[in-house]
């Protein structure tokens, strides 16, 4: 199985500042990553596809870039509704699998 | 619109079984592949198993922490996907999602719709 590491666990940022989330994939995964985005008590949304795709009505502060082992989820100047928690997800075998999670918070 | 309600919840005790349902609306159901998610409370996200639509002859894959316990079954004629789930332990107790997959030219997958969720509880 492939495993999902995401770094750091959780980060405190402030509004405007620029967030970077990496992701690592203990075996190539080519460009099948996905990131989605969580908030207390919801369903998690999708943001990029294939590793660097936004998904429709996303805004364009997001963008997703990597392939192979490493990937990164930026958000170039955080938002309010910004604080959430990160998933990145693996869709290259069968068995998919999520990274822990990267915990965005006001600072 | 795209729907998914999930229902079926609740609490059962250790040993115990449970069948969740999915309900699906607003596609053509029968075209996607249908996933179940799981997030204990406090914890991150982790995928459960698949159910490949008819054209992959209903194939499913299962995560290896549930593999031989939960069945993932769907009808098509009702738009529904199911999980049904034996021999629960206390470590089953999450917050159960079910998603659909989208397929960009059958080689890349993501998650474009997840239901709002139903709540399993295994304790005595």
């Amino acid at each position: 199985d492939i495993y999902m590491t995401q770094s750091p666990s959780s980060l405190s940022a402030s509004v405007g500042d620029r967030v970077t989330i990496t992701c690592r994939a203990s075996q190539n995964i080519g460009s099948h990553l996905n990131w989605y985005q969580q908030k207390p008590g919801r369903a998690p949304k999708l943001l990029i596809y294939t590793a660097s795709n936004f998904y429709s009505g996303v805004p364009s502060r997001f963008s997703g870039s990597g392939s192979g082992t490493e990937f990164t989820l930026t958000i170039t100047s955080l938002q309010p509704e910004d604080f959430a928690t990160y998933y990145c997800q693996q869709s290259s075998t069968a068995v998919w699998a999520f990274g822990q999670g990267t915990k965005v918070e006001i600072k | 619109e795209v729907q998914l309600v999930e229902s079926g919840g609740g609490l059962v005790q250790p040993g115990g079984s449970l069948r969740l349902s999915c309900a699906a609306s607003g596609f053509t159901f029968s075209d996607h592949y249908m996933d179940w998610v799981r997030q204990a409370p406090g914890k991150g996200l982790e995928w459960v198993g698949r159910s490949r639509n008819k054209a992959k002859s209903y194939t499913t894959e299962y995560a290896a922490s549930v593999k031989g316990r939960f069945t993932i079954s769907r009808d098509d004629s009702k738009n529904s996907l199911y999980l049904q789930m034996n021999s629960l332990r206390t470590e089953d107790t999450a917050m159960y999602y079910c998603a659909r997959i989208t397929r960009i030219e059958g080689v890349y997958n993501y998650f474009d719709y997840w239901g709002q969720g139903t709540l399993v509880a295994v304790s005595s």
